[in-house]
Protein backbone atom coordinates (compact mmCIF):
# COMPACT_ATOMS: atom_id res chain seq x y z
CA UNK A 1 0.00 0.00 0.00
CA UNK A 2 0.99 3.64 -0.48
CA UNK A 3 1.14 6.44 1.92
CA UNK A 4 2.40 9.01 3.10
CA UNK A 5 2.80 10.17 6.68
CA UNK A 6 3.46 13.72 8.31
CA UNK A 7 3.47 12.90 12.06
CA UNK A 8 3.93 16.63 12.72
CA UNK A 9 0.31 18.57 12.88
CA UNK A 10 1.60 21.93 13.64
CA UNK A 11 5.10 23.24 14.65
CA UNK A 12 6.06 26.70 15.90
CA UNK A 13 9.00 28.20 16.30
CA UNK A 14 10.42 31.70 16.82
CA UNK A 15 12.18 33.72 14.17
CA UNK A 16 15.48 32.84 12.74
CA UNK A 17 15.47 28.84 14.16
CA UNK A 18 15.98 26.10 11.91
CA UNK A 19 13.20 23.66 11.99
CA UNK A 20 12.71 19.93 9.93
CA UNK A 21 9.66 19.44 9.06
CA UNK A 22 9.11 15.12 8.59
CA UNK A 23 7.64 12.99 5.95
CA UNK A 24 7.70 9.32 5.86
CA UNK A 25 6.68 7.03 2.71
CA UNK A 26 5.27 4.14 1.79
CA UNK A 27 5.35 2.08 -1.33
CA UNK A 28 6.15 -0.86 -3.00
CA UNK A 29 7.17 0.77 -6.20
CA UNK A 30 11.06 0.93 -7.20
CA UNK A 31 11.05 3.58 -8.82
CA UNK A 32 8.71 6.88 -7.42
CA UNK A 33 8.37 10.47 -7.13
CA UNK A 34 8.28 12.24 -3.94
CA UNK A 35 7.44 16.49 -3.91
CA UNK A 36 6.86 19.33 -1.11
CA UNK A 37 4.46 21.69 -1.72
CA UNK A 38 3.63 24.63 0.10
CA UNK A 39 0.83 26.52 1.21
CA UNK A 40 0.87 29.78 2.38
CA UNK A 41 -2.15 31.58 4.61
CA UNK A 42 -3.48 33.14 0.75
CA UNK A 43 -4.25 29.69 -0.14
CA UNK A 44 -2.33 28.88 -2.91
CA UNK A 45 -0.22 25.25 -3.56
CA UNK A 46 3.44 26.29 -4.52
CA UNK A 47 5.69 23.69 -6.10
CA UNK A 48 9.00 23.35 -4.10
CA UNK A 49 11.20 20.26 -5.14
CA UNK A 50 10.46 17.03 -6.66
CA UNK A 51 13.21 13.86 -6.03
CA UNK A 52 13.05 10.80 -7.41
CA UNK A 53 13.69 7.84 -6.20
CA UNK A 54 17.32 7.40 -8.42
CA UNK A 55 18.40 10.31 -6.97
CA UNK A 56 19.03 10.05 -2.56
CA UNK A 57 21.06 13.57 -3.14
CA UNK A 58 20.20 16.16 -0.75
CA UNK A 59 19.39 19.36 -1.92
CA UNK A 60 19.72 22.79 -1.13
CA UNK A 61 18.02 26.05 -2.32
CA UNK A 62 19.01 28.65 -0.21
CA UNK A 63 17.80 28.84 3.37
CA UNK A 64 15.53 25.22 1.79
CA UNK A 65 17.55 21.95 2.23
CA UNK A 66 15.80 18.39 1.51
CA UNK A 67 17.46 14.70 2.93
CA UNK A 68 16.13 11.92 1.00
CA UNK A 69 17.04 8.85 3.00
CA UNK A 70 15.52 5.52 0.82
CA UNK A 71 17.38 3.39 3.96
CA UNK A 72 14.18 5.41 6.37
CA UNK A 73 11.98 5.89 3.57
CA UNK A 74 11.69 9.56 4.30
CA UNK A 75 11.95 12.87 2.99
CA UNK A 76 12.74 15.15 5.15
CA UNK A 77 12.60 19.21 4.73
CA UNK A 78 14.73 21.71 6.91
CA UNK A 79 13.91 25.67 7.08
CA UNK A 80 17.22 27.35 8.30
CA UNK A 81 17.18 30.80 9.65
CA UNK A 82 13.61 30.47 9.54
CA UNK A 83 11.51 34.17 8.57
CA UNK A 84 7.43 34.96 9.28
CA UNK A 85 7.16 34.41 5.45
CA UNK A 86 7.89 30.82 6.30
CA UNK A 87 4.57 29.95 7.88
CA UNK A 88 2.37 28.16 5.43
CA UNK A 89 0.95 24.60 6.09
CA UNK A 90 3.35 22.13 3.90
CA UNK A 91 2.56 19.07 1.88
CA UNK A 92 4.77 16.41 1.44
CA UNK A 93 2.92 14.13 -1.81
CA UNK A 94 4.32 10.76 -3.26
CA UNK A 95 4.03 9.70 -6.83
CA UNK A 96 4.49 5.95 -7.81
CA UNK A 97 5.66 4.90 -11.12
CA UNK A 98 2.57 3.36 -12.16
CA UNK A 99 0.24 5.91 -11.91
CA UNK A 100 -0.07 10.13 -12.02
CA UNK A 101 -2.04 10.05 -8.89
CA UNK A 102 -0.39 11.94 -5.98
CA UNK A 103 -0.69 10.56 -2.66
CA UNK A 104 -0.71 13.30 -0.23
CA UNK A 105 0.20 13.74 3.54
CA UNK A 106 -1.78 15.45 5.78
CA UNK A 107 0.27 18.45 5.90
CA UNK A 108 2.20 20.24 9.08
CA UNK A 109 1.44 24.11 9.54
CA UNK A 110 4.21 25.79 10.29
CA UNK A 111 4.30 28.84 12.62
CA UNK A 112 7.25 31.06 12.56
CA UNK A 113 6.83 34.00 15.17
CA UNK A 114 8.57 37.13 15.43
CA UNK B 1 2.68 30.50 -19.65
CA UNK B 2 -0.35 31.98 -17.21
CA UNK B 3 -0.50 29.02 -15.34
CA UNK B 4 -3.71 26.57 -14.14
CA UNK B 5 -6.64 29.06 -14.86
CA UNK B 6 -9.62 28.10 -12.56
CA UNK B 7 -12.60 30.18 -12.23
CA UNK B 8 -14.18 31.91 -10.43
CA UNK B 9 -12.39 32.67 -7.57
CA UNK B 10 -15.27 32.76 -5.19
CA UNK B 11 -18.60 31.43 -5.54
CA UNK B 12 -21.77 31.57 -3.07
CA UNK B 13 -24.62 29.98 -4.08
CA UNK B 14 -28.41 28.67 -2.16
CA UNK B 15 -28.51 25.05 -1.42
CA UNK B 16 -29.87 23.18 -4.23
CA UNK B 17 -28.58 25.32 -7.15
CA UNK B 18 -26.42 23.92 -9.55
CA UNK B 19 -22.59 25.09 -9.44
CA UNK B 20 -20.21 24.85 -12.00
CA UNK B 21 -16.00 25.31 -11.34
CA UNK B 22 -14.02 25.54 -14.32
CA UNK B 23 -10.50 24.76 -15.34
CA UNK B 24 -8.09 25.51 -18.22
CA UNK B 25 -4.67 24.07 -17.56
CA UNK B 26 -1.33 24.40 -19.07
CA UNK B 27 -0.72 23.98 -22.63
CA UNK B 28 1.12 20.61 -22.70
CA UNK B 29 0.28 18.97 -19.67
CA UNK B 30 -1.35 15.84 -20.50
CA UNK B 31 -3.02 15.01 -17.10
CA UNK B 32 -5.71 16.98 -15.16
CA UNK B 33 -6.90 16.56 -11.89
CA UNK B 34 -9.69 18.24 -9.23
CA UNK B 35 -9.34 18.39 -5.63
CA UNK B 36 -11.36 19.00 -2.94
CA UNK B 37 -9.97 20.65 0.59
CA UNK B 38 -11.49 20.80 3.64
CA UNK B 39 -10.28 21.58 6.99
CA UNK B 40 -12.09 18.19 8.48
CA UNK B 41 -10.72 15.98 5.13
CA UNK B 42 -7.43 18.05 3.84
CA UNK B 43 -6.62 17.17 0.43
CA UNK B 44 -8.87 14.76 -1.69
CA UNK B 45 -8.85 13.67 -4.83
CA UNK B 46 -11.71 14.15 -6.61
CA UNK B 47 -10.84 12.40 -9.95
CA UNK B 48 -8.37 12.50 -12.66
CA UNK B 49 -8.05 13.02 -16.44
CA UNK B 50 -4.66 11.59 -18.91
CA UNK B 51 -5.58 12.50 -22.20
CA UNK B 52 -9.20 13.73 -21.50
CA UNK B 53 -9.62 10.58 -20.87
CA UNK B 54 -11.20 10.09 -16.98
CA UNK B 55 -8.87 7.48 -15.36
CA UNK B 56 -10.05 7.23 -11.90
CA UNK B 57 -13.62 8.73 -10.56
CA UNK B 58 -13.58 6.55 -7.23
CA UNK B 59 -13.13 9.79 -4.58
CA UNK B 60 -16.58 11.55 -6.57
CA UNK B 61 -18.29 11.99 -3.37
CA UNK B 62 -21.58 10.94 -4.86
CA UNK B 63 -23.82 11.45 -8.08
CA UNK B 64 -24.66 14.70 -8.14
CA UNK B 65 -20.64 15.43 -8.68
CA UNK B 66 -19.63 15.32 -12.31
CA UNK B 67 -16.70 16.54 -14.33
CA UNK B 68 -15.76 16.52 -17.85
CA UNK B 69 -13.06 17.31 -20.20
CA UNK B 70 -13.95 17.92 -23.51
CA UNK B 71 -10.91 19.04 -25.07
CA UNK B 72 -6.93 19.62 -23.95
CA UNK B 73 -7.55 22.94 -22.88
CA UNK B 74 -10.85 22.68 -20.52
CA UNK B 75 -12.47 21.06 -17.78
CA UNK B 76 -15.42 21.19 -15.08
CA UNK B 77 -16.75 20.18 -12.33
CA UNK B 78 -20.08 20.28 -11.89
CA UNK B 79 -22.31 20.00 -8.77
CA UNK B 80 -26.13 19.30 -9.05
CA UNK B 81 -28.09 20.14 -6.24
CA UNK B 82 -24.92 21.48 -4.28
CA UNK B 83 -25.78 21.25 -0.79
CA UNK B 84 -23.63 22.99 2.00
CA UNK B 85 -21.34 20.41 2.92
CA UNK B 86 -19.82 20.83 -0.40
CA UNK B 87 -18.43 24.19 0.74
CA UNK B 88 -14.29 23.72 0.26
CA UNK B 89 -11.91 25.33 -1.76
CA UNK B 90 -12.13 23.12 -5.00
CA UNK B 91 -8.30 23.57 -7.10
CA UNK B 92 -7.69 21.99 -10.70
CA UNK B 93 -4.43 20.73 -11.40
CA UNK B 94 -2.37 19.95 -14.38
CA UNK B 95 0.39 17.87 -15.19
CA UNK B 96 3.27 16.04 -17.67
CA UNK B 97 3.51 13.51 -14.86
CA UNK B 98 6.62 15.26 -13.20
CA UNK B 99 5.29 18.41 -13.12
CA UNK B 100 2.02 19.49 -10.96
CA UNK B 101 1.06 22.56 -11.02
CA UNK B 102 -2.01 23.81 -9.33
CA UNK B 103 -4.52 26.45 -10.17
CA UNK B 104 -5.57 29.06 -7.25
CA UNK B 105 -8.52 27.26 -6.15
CA UNK B 106 -12.32 28.08 -5.98
CA UNK B 107 -13.62 28.91 -3.01
CA UNK B 108 -17.42 27.54 -2.83
CA UNK B 109 -20.06 28.32 -0.13
CA UNK B 110 -23.35 26.94 -0.25
CA UNK B 111 -25.79 28.25 1.72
Amino acid sequence: AQKVTQAQTEISVVEKEDVTLDCVYETRDTTYYLFWYKQPPSGELVFLIRRNSFDEQNEISGRYSWNFQKSTSSFNFTITASQVVDSAVYFCALRQDSNYQLIWGAGTKLIIKP
Amino acid sequence: DAGVIQSPRHEVTEMGQEVTLRCKPISGHNSLFWYRQTMMRGLELLIYFNNNVPIDDSGMPEDRFSAKMPNASFSTLKIQPSEPRDSAVYFCASSTGLIYTFGSGTRLTVV
